[in-house]
C-alpha cells in the first residue's frame, strides 16, 4: 500500500531534550516536506527536499533540522525543543511534478513542557 | 513569497445545500497550481480538487467545483448537495512550479460544519 509513515503519533517531552520524528515513504517520491499546523495559522512549511541530499528552508525553519540521506526517509530533528514548538506536525511527499497531490503522514502531536 | 488567505475561519451549511469557501492568494508568477485539501476530525489530509493556472476551465470533481479567477487571484471552492461527511477543515494551497520556490503554501483554513 502506498503510504507515508510518520512516527510517533503522539509525543510529550521536556524543554531541551533532543527528539526525532521519523518519516518514510514507499512511493519513490522525489519531493518530501514537513509542516506544522497551529490553530488559526493553517499549515506552515518547515523544510522541504527536492531529492536526496537536497533540502531547503520553508517558512518556519528556526529550531528544526532535517536530512535526506535516502530517498525514502526525511526525519525532522528538534535539537533543543522549546514550548513554542508544541504543535501538530505533518510529513508529506509527492512525485517531482508540482501539479501532483501531496501524500500526507498521519501527523505527530508534539507537546513540549 | 506567496501568501494564501482564507478569510472565513468558520462556515456552516445545511445538509443538501450549497456552500462556497473563499480563498485568495498573492503571487507575481503567471504559472502555478492551486489545491483544496480537506482535513476531517481524523486529521488525515485529503486532496479535494486541484487547478492549474494555465487552464481557464474551472476544475470539478463530483459535488466539488472551483471558481478560479486568475486576474482577481481568487480560488473559491463550491460544495453542492452538502453531506454530513463534508464536515471538516478545508485548506486552500498554492504551489509554485519552479526551482527552489517549489514549495507549497497553505491558507489558515475554514472549519465547515454541516447541519442535519
Amino acid at each position: 500500500e502506498a503510504q507515508v509513515t510518520q512516527n510517533p503519533r503522539y509525543l510529550i517531552t521536556v524543554t531541551g531534550k533532543k527528539l526525532t520524528v521519523t518519516c518514510s515513504q514507499n512511493m519513490n517520491h522525489e519531493y518530501m516536506s514537513w509542516y506544522r499546523q497551529d490553530p488559526g495559522l493553517g499549515l506552515r512549511q518547515i523544510y522541504y527536499s527536492m531529492n536526496v541530499e537536497v533540502t531547503d528552508k520553508g517558512d518556519v525553519p528556526e529550531g528544526y533540522k532535517v536530512s535526506r540521506k535516502e530517498k525514502r526517509n526525511f526525519p525532522l530533528i528538534l535539537e533543543s525543543p522549546s514550548p513554542n514548538q508544541t504543535s501538530l506536525y505533518f510529513c508529506a511527499s509527492s512525485p517531482g511534478q508540482p501539479n501532483e497531490k501531496l501524500f500526507f503522514g498521519s501527523g505527530t502531536q508534539l507537546s513540549v513542557l | 513569497a506567496q501568501t494564501v488567505t482564507q478569510s472565513q475561519p468558520e462556515m456552516s451549511v445545511q445538509e443538501a445545500e450549497t456552500v462556497t469557501l473563499s480563498c485568495t492568494y498573492d503571487t507575481s508568477e503567471s504559472d502555478y497550481y492551486l489545491f483544496w485539501y480537506k482535513q476531517p476530525p481524523s486529521r488525515q489530509m485529503i486532496l479535494v480538487i486541484r487547478q492549474e493556472a494555465y487552464k481557464q476551465q474551472n476544475a470539478t470533481e463530483n459535488r466539488f467545483s472551483v471558481n478560479f479567477q486568475k486576474a482577481a487571484k481568487s480560488f473559491s471552492l463550491k460544495i453542492s448537495d452538502s453531506q454530513l461527511g463534508d464536515a471538516a477543515m478545508y485548506f486552500c494551497a498554492y504551489r509554485s512550479p519552479s526551482g527552489s520556490a517549489r514549495q507549497l503554501t497553505f491558507g489558515s483554513g475554514t472549519q465547515l460544519t454541516v447541519l442535519p
